[in-house]
C-alpha cells in the first residue's frame, strides 16, 4: 500500500464547475499537508498547505483536512480553463527536515 | 529574485556517462531538495540538505550524489548513468513547510 493515494483521473468539467479533488494517507504522524499545481512541463506551484485538521481558504480554493480518516481534498470554486493541470498533494511530519511525500497527481482538464 | 533555477532544461546521455544538474536559489532557502518524476508516479526525493554543509539521503539516492558547499548551490551527480535515470528531476528550496520549485531538468539515458 502507498503512504498516499490519489486518484489519477484523468478528470474532465465544464467551466464554473466545483472541483472536489481528494487524497488518503496511512501514516498518522502527518501533521502538515500541502497541494501543488502542475502545469505541462513545468515545475510544481505551491498552492496551500493546512496544519493538522480543519480548512483553509485562499479565493477560488479551499483545503480540508481529516486527520481521524487520513483525507485530505482540495476544492475549486468556479474553475477555471487556466485551472487545467495536476493537482498533487503532499505531506511531512512535524519537526522534519520537510521531507515532502507526494501522491501521484490528478490531471484535471476545465473545458470552456 | 528568480527563485529556483536548473541547468540544463534537456539533455540525452549515453549509458555509463557522468554528469552534473546544477540548482541555484537566491531566496536563502535554509532547505533544498532533489526530486525526481516519473510518468503517473508523483514525485519521489532523491537528497536534501538543511543547510551548507549537510546533506542526507531520500528515498532514492541511490546512482547520485549531491554537496551543499554553498547556500545559494545544490548539484545533483549521476555517475555511471543508466537508462532506470531517464526521468524529470526537480530542485526546490523552502524555508519552512513550503517549498519551491526549479522548472525540471528532463533527462534521458539511451
Amino acid at each position: 500500500q502507498k503512504e498516499v493515494e490519489q486518484d489519477p483521473g484523468p478528470l474532465s468539467v465544464p467551466e464554473g464547475a466545483i472541483v472536489s479533488l481528494n487524497c488518503t494517507y496511512s501514516n498518522s504522524a502527518f501533521q502538515y499537508f500541502m497541494w501543488y499545481r502542475q502545469y505541462s512541463r513545468k515545475g510544481p506551484e505551491l498552492l496551500m498547505y493546512t496544519y493538522s485538521s480543519g480548512n483553509k481558504e485562499d479565493g477560488r480554493f479551499t483545503a480540508q483536512v481529516d486527520k481521524s480518516s487520513k483525507y485530505i481534498s482540495l476544492f475549486i470554486r468556479d474553475s477555471q480553463p487556466s485551472d487545467s493541470a495536476t493537482y498533487l498533494c503532499a505531506m511531512t511530519f512535524s519537526g522534519s527536515a520537510r521531507q515532502l511525500t507526494f501522491g501521484s497527481g490528478t490531471q484535471l482538464t476545465v473545458l470552456p | 529574485n528568480a527563485g529556483v533555477t536548473q541547468t540544463p532544461k534537456f539533455r540525452i546521455l549515453k549509458i555509463g556517462q557522468s554528469m552534473t544538474l546544477q540548482c541555484t536559489q537566491d531566496m536563502n532557502h535554509n532547505y533544498m531538495y532533489w526530486y525526481r518524476q516519473d510518468p503517473g508516479m508523483g514525485l519521489k526525493l532523491i537528497y536534501y540538505s538543511v543547510g551548507a554543509g549537510i546533506t542526507d539521503k531520500g528515498e532514492v539516492p541511490n546512482g547520485y550524489n549531491v554537496s551543499r558547499s554553498t547556500t545559494e548551490d545544490f548539484p545533483l551527480r549521476l555517475e555511471l548513468a543508466a537508462p532506470s535515470q531517464t526521468s524529470v528531476y526537480f530542485c526546490a528550496g523552502g524555508t519552512g513547510y513550503e517549498q519551491y520549485f526549479g522548472p525540471g531538468t528532463r533527462l534521458t539515458v539511451t
